[in-house]
């Protein structure tokens, strides 16, 4: 079974500086892929960014990229220049090919002014 | 309007009783899914569909009901409502093109649900 761990319930940062939010993963696939979902006070659920397993580059948007430790299980969201905008619950899931997605507890980000 | 509407957006309702949740997608997506989100535990899947007519269980489908007799449509029925599932309850759907397996889910705004 897919689990995906959170263990950072809350973080905050100071607005334009560098926050790294983490996440582990756990599944038996070897081809999978790893997501990291925004949801700000309006509920609504934002991608922000995602990854293919069988890459090994990191994936990149704009000041969004990830460190992606496939032995290691690792999935970490850094976000850079920290907006107030940012402030959010960020949600860390896994899919297993074209089947459910596994969500990990979420990280309540606060962005300091 | 394109997308993924949940309703209602709030419901309040006493225990015993049954809710349907509603969900509409526009886009002709295969999958869909319902999660419920609660502190602490994130987003759970209780049901998802591949298509019209198939329908397969999450993590937490004790207590729930679905169908898809449309491929627009994903209600979710709680067949007596208990305490245990106030949540917000999350609709999503997704496409897979076939020979690809890179797909994003869509959200819908999810819809508050309180047990009393």
């Amino acid at each position: 079974a897919q689990t995906v761990t959170q263990s950072q319930p809350e973080m905050s940062v100071q607005e334009a500086e560098t926050v790294t939010l983490s996440c582990t993963y756990d599944t038996s696939e070897s081809d999978y892929y790893l997501f990291w979902y925004k949801q700000p006070p309006s509920r609504q659920m934002i991608l922000v960014i995602r990854q293919e397993a069988y890459k090994q580059q990191n994936a990149t948007e704009n000041r969004f990229s990830v460190n992606f430790q496939k032995a290691a299980k690792s999935f970490s969201l850094k976000i850079s220049d920290s907006q107030l905008g940012d402030a959010a619950m960020y949600f860390c899931a896994s899919r297993k090919g074209a089947q459910k997605l596994v969500f990990g507890q979420g990280t309540r980000l606060t962005i300091n002014p | 309007d394109a997308g993924i509407t949940q309703s209602p957006r709030y419901k309040i309702t006493e225990t015993g009783r049954q809710v349907t949740l509603m969900c509409h997608q526009t886009w002709s997506h295969s999958y869909m899914f319902w999660y419920r989100q609660d502190l602490g535990h994130g987003l759970r899947l209780i049901y998802y569909s591949a298509a019209a007519d198939i329908t397969d269980k999450g993590e937490v489908p004790d207590g729930y009901v679905v169908s898809r007799s449309k491929t627009e449509n994903f209600p979710l029925t709680l067949e007596s409502a208990t305490r245990s599932q106030t949540s917000v309850y999350f609709c999503a759907s997704s496409v897979t093109p076939l020979g690809s397996l890179n797909t994003e889910a869509f959200f819908g705004q999810g819809t508050r649900l309180t047990v009393v």
